[in-house]
């Protein structure tokens, strides 16, 4: 299985401030996803990271709010820019291995204030 | 569009068997995930089809007909740590995982 690191596991941040979520892959993966998971619902998916270009956003979810770096195969980073308190949720990365296997890092568990 | 369902809620007694269904309807079909979520941490690889029929591993065993566009899991020899959200997902023909909300497990001694 894939070892992804993600980090920072939790976080409470003021309203109007930024968070970068980081993950870390063990390997090199060609397909990088970053979900949000809000209290008691399965998970919502905000962007495909893709190396070397901008990221793939999914209806509802824009750039200028959710900027994704994705520098290399094995590392992609997710901010939260300008967060309130809707924003408050668990932030997930997740990558494909081989098309049939897909691994999540920890969670970075959110709350705005 | 796309949908996954599944119920949401489901107990069950430790030791018996249960069975979570799953229905889907996905722009192209490249295999179904199973997915064990506890709460407050993220989901964990169960199982995947991509062909009919029966796929059994240790106490766990997930089904697919596509034909039918349905899947179940089936847990057996229940345990009180089964007792967690289970995902059933979709992946399209973009290799996009679609995911349904879930059906929490709730099992009693």
């Amino acid at each position: 299985s894939a070892v992804i690191s993600q980090k920072p596991s939790r976080d409470i941040c003021q309203r109007g401030t930024s968070l970068t979520i980081q993950c870390q892959v063990d390997s090199q993966v060609t397909m990088m996803f970053w979900y949000r998971q809000q209290p008691g619902q399965s998970l919502t998916l905000i962007a495909t990271a893709n190396q070397g270009s901008e990221a793939t956003y999914e209806s509802g979810f824009v750039i200028d709010k959710f900027p994704i770096s994705r520098p290399n195969l094995t590392f992609s980073t997710l901010t939260v820019s300008n967060m309130s308190p809707e924003d408050s949720s668990i932030y997930l990365c997740s990558v494909l291995r081989g098309d049939t296997e897909a691994f999540f890092g920890q969670g970075t568990r959110l709350t705005v204030v | 569009g796309q949908n996954i369902d599944q119920p949401t809620e489901m107990t069950a007694t430790e030791g018996a068997i249960v069975q979570i269904n799953c229905t889907y309807q996905t722009s192209g079909f490249n295999g179904l995930f199973w997915y064990q979520q506890h709460a407050g941490e993220a989901p964990t690889f169960l199982s995947y089809n991509v062909l009919d029929g029966l796929e059994e591993k240790g106490r766990f065993s997930s089904f697919l007909s596509r034909s039918k566009g349905y899947s179940y899991l089936l847990l057996k020899e229940l345990q009180m740590k089964d007792s967690a959200s289970y995902l059933c997902a979709v992946m399209d023909s973009n290799y996009q995982l679609i995911w349904g909300a879930g059906t929490k497990l709730i099992i009693k001694p």
